[in-house]
């Protein structure tokens, strides 16, 4: 069966401060990953995915993610954190075929809080 | 940008009501789902749809639910007879391609008294 393991319930980090949420995985076979955001009383804004390539993933609102294979990650990374990045964020997978290719498995979320 | 749409947005129910949450999709995305997000908890899968059947389903998905897309656009969830514990935000979501990142509609809150 896949999961993701958020490990951190809350992250804080100071504007203007690098931020990094983590996220490592576990899944048959090679994996699409994902991040979402949800704002309060929204729903799931993607944000970005690794689907293959390039391990450094590019995506909205500056935010990247770095994927790791050896070490089964997939950590979110923005440069410089804005106020308006507080909000709460899922790290996804799926399997690429087999058993659970067509479901999303996301981790409990993190929230992060950027303090001016 | 093309949205997934969810009506309604806040649904109230008494235990034991059948209740039928709507979505209607990106118009040219070929892959439906539904998630549930109990309050405070995880985003969990419900059940993926395709090709007008069932491609995928999590243990959550008993026979109290049912999925249909009655027509070109929609895509519903049925609840046949609700229990305080099926209150949570229902997620419909759509992709054009199960490669591609899926596209979440903003939710109904599901309450269930």
């Amino acid at each position: 069966a896949q999961s993701v393991a958020q490990p951190e319930d809350q992250v804080n980090v100071a504007e203007g401060n690098p931020l990094t949420v983590k996220c490592t995985y576990s899944v048959s076979g090679n994996p699409y990953l994902f991040w979402y955001v949800q704002y309060p009383n929204r729903g799931l804004q993607f944000l970005l995915k690794y689907i293959t390539g390039d391990n450094l993933v590019k995506g909205s609102y500056g935010f990247e993610a770095e994927f790791n294979k050896s070490q089964t990650s997939f950590h979110l990374k923005k440069p410089s954190a804005l106020v308006s990045d507080s909000a709460l964020y899922f790290c996804a997978v799926r399997a690429v075929s087999g058993a659970g290719s067509y479901q999303l498995t996301f981790g409990k979320g993190t929230k992060l809080s950027v303090i001016p | 940008e093309p949205e997934v749409t969810q009506t309604p947005s806040h649904q109230v129910t008494q235990m034991g009501q059948e209740v039928i949450l709507r979505c209607v999709p990106i118009s040219n995305h070929l892959y439906f789902y539904w998630y549930r997000q109990i309050l405070g908890q995880k985003v969990e899968f419900l059940v993926s749809f395709y090709n007008n059947e069932i491609s995928e389903k999590s243990e959550i998905f008993d026979d109290q639910f049912s999925v249909e897309r009655p027509d070109g656009s929609n895509f519903t969830l049925k609840i046949r007879s609700t229990k305080l514990e099926d209150s949570a935000m229902y997620f419909c979501a759509s992709s054009v391609q199960t490669v591609y990142g899926y596209t979440f509609g903003s939710g109904t809150r599901l309450t269930v008294v």
